[in-house]
């Protein structure tokens, strides 16, 4: 059963255009939310988070939305640029992140120049 | 800090093998991860510590998988005997609980383990 689902493999946008990246999950749960990306060969590296308690978040080009009665969240990356190409993952916990994360599979973003 | 670090970064091994993978986490933080990437499951919690001590090890998918932390600045996770199913990327990762919630997690490069 996967509580993080991230629909879209794979997503490919202009740069300089509007990035969305969406990311559904089951589990009501979940307290704590977050963006990761990652790069071939290298570890996940955090974007932004969000708390249950909050509906928006931003910082720089990245804004994380939360819709807590939808139980959806999207990343939006404006404006995309060409090193923002790379596997974006929705990650959720419970207890603020102590019993560890569960991923979604990724979406592969492609920024085309 | 040099970040959470991994050796060794590639591991390739014959089926029936021991394996171990080692970790250090950041200094100062008390929570530490092991995760595993596939193809078929994403990334996906095996175990993990806090402040040392295993807390949930209900992700290791078999008895042939053993984790330790002996210390707060080192892990292993142990496969013993490897199976050619245990092929992935193996990805260790280390927080701080701070103000009722731990802080992002910060991962490591990962073990790209092979066993044939």
């Amino acid at each position: 059963d996967q509580q993080v689902k991230q629909n879209s493999p794979s997503l490919s946008v202009q740069e300089g255009r509007i990035s969305i990246l969406n990311c559904d999950y089951t589990n009501s749960m979940f307290d704590y939310f977050l963006w990761y990306k990652k790069y071939p060969a290298e570890g996940p590296t955090f974007l932004i988070s969000i708390s249950s308690i909050k509906d928006k978040n931003e910082d720089g080009r990245f804004t994380v939305f939360l819709n807590k009665s939808a139980k959806h969240l999207s990343l939006h990356i404006v404006p995309s640029q060409p090193g923002d190409s790379a596997v974006y993952f929705c990650a959720a916990s419970v207890r603020g992140g102590a019993d560890g994360l569960t991923f979604g599979k990724g979406t592969h973003l492609i920024i085309q120049p | 800090d040099a970040g959470v670090i991994q050796s060794p970064r590639h591991e390739v091994t014959e089926m029936g093998q021991e394996v171990t993978l080692r970790c250090k986490p950041i200094s100062g933080h008390d929570y530490l991860f092991w995760y595993r990437q596939t193809m078929m499951r994403g990334l996906e919690l095996l175990i993990y510590f806090n402040n040392n001590v295993p807390i949930d090890d209900s992700g290791m998918p078999e008895d042939r998988f053993s984790a330790k932390m002996p210390n707060a600045s080192f892990s292993t996770l142990k496969i013993q005997p490897s199976e050619p199913r245990d092929s992935a990327v193996y990805f260790c990762a280390s927080s701080l609980w701070v103000r009722g919630r731990t802080t992002e997690a910060f991962f490591g490069q990962g073990t790209r383990l092979t066993v044939v």
